[in-house]
């Protein structure tokens, strides 16, 4: 079991450069979302998604979009990188509801980006 | 707007010796608390959780938690701590009625030999 799956784990890009994040999860999990993180400000919520067709803003959406045509892969857009959106960016899903396996959140292992 | 706060960013502390990290979060109804590891270049792994029931939670690796409803907060301890436990420890906050997790800025724990 896969869990969450997350490409690339190393990127560095050139400001103005466009990339994608891609996350993928086996558990047919509802939920997902993305976060980043950054020194002594610890995760915070960039986008995320109830299902397949519906997204939302988080915390910190600008720069970033996302979309959600299956319900295996949320994948996390960067259009023109900044260096301000240097960070390490983790993927998280989980199913839905609160009961059960729903209050159980799995992460992916991470992807640190370099904006230079 | 919901926060969770972290109030040490960092806890240096002699191995075998007790640690207590500490989690306040603000929120007027019921809420799932977390407390996340990371270690150094890995992504997050969880510790424990309260979701309800007793207030004492016992996680892996030796730790337990406290929910403290009347103080909003939910203390992470150790008695006796090992430098592999050396890493970075997150609070989280899970209002159930809200389909958002948000999360403390961190405590980073260095355990000293």
């Amino acid at each position: 079991n896969a869990g969450v799956t997350q490409t690339p784990k190393f990127q560095v890009l050139k400001t103005g450069q466009s990339m994608t994040l891609q996350c993928a999860q086996d558990m047919n999990h509802e939920y997902m979302s993305w976060y980043r993180q950054d020194p002594g400000m610890g995760l915070r919520l960039i986008h995320y998604s109830v299902g397949a067709g519906i997204t939302d803003q988080g915390e910190v959406p600008n720069g970033y979009n996302v979309s959600r045509s299956t319900t295996e892969d949320f994948p996390l857009r960067l259009l023109s990188a900044a260096p301000s959106q240097t960070s390490v960016y983790f993927c998280a899903s989980r199913a839905s509801g609160t009961g059960g396996s729903g209050n159980t959140i799995y992460f992916g292992e991470g992807s640190w980006l370099t904006v230079v | 707007a919901q926060s969770v706060t972290q109030l040490d960013s960092q806890v240096p502390v002699f191995e075998e010796a007790p640690v207590e990290l500490r989690c306040n979060y603000s929120s007027s109804v019921s809420v799932y608390l977390f407390w996340y590891v990371q270690y150094p270049n890995q992504g997050l792994q969880l510790l424990l959780k309260y979701l309800s029931g007793s207030t004492l939670v016992k996680g892996i690796n030796g730790f337990e938690a406290e929910f403290n409803k009347s103080q909003t907060s939910f203390h992470l301890r150790k008695p006796s701590v090992h430098i592999s436990d050396t890493a970075e420890y997150f609070c989280a906050v899970w209002k159930t009625s809200y389909d958002k997790v948000i999360f403390g800025p961190g405590t980073s724990l260095s355990v000293i030999p």
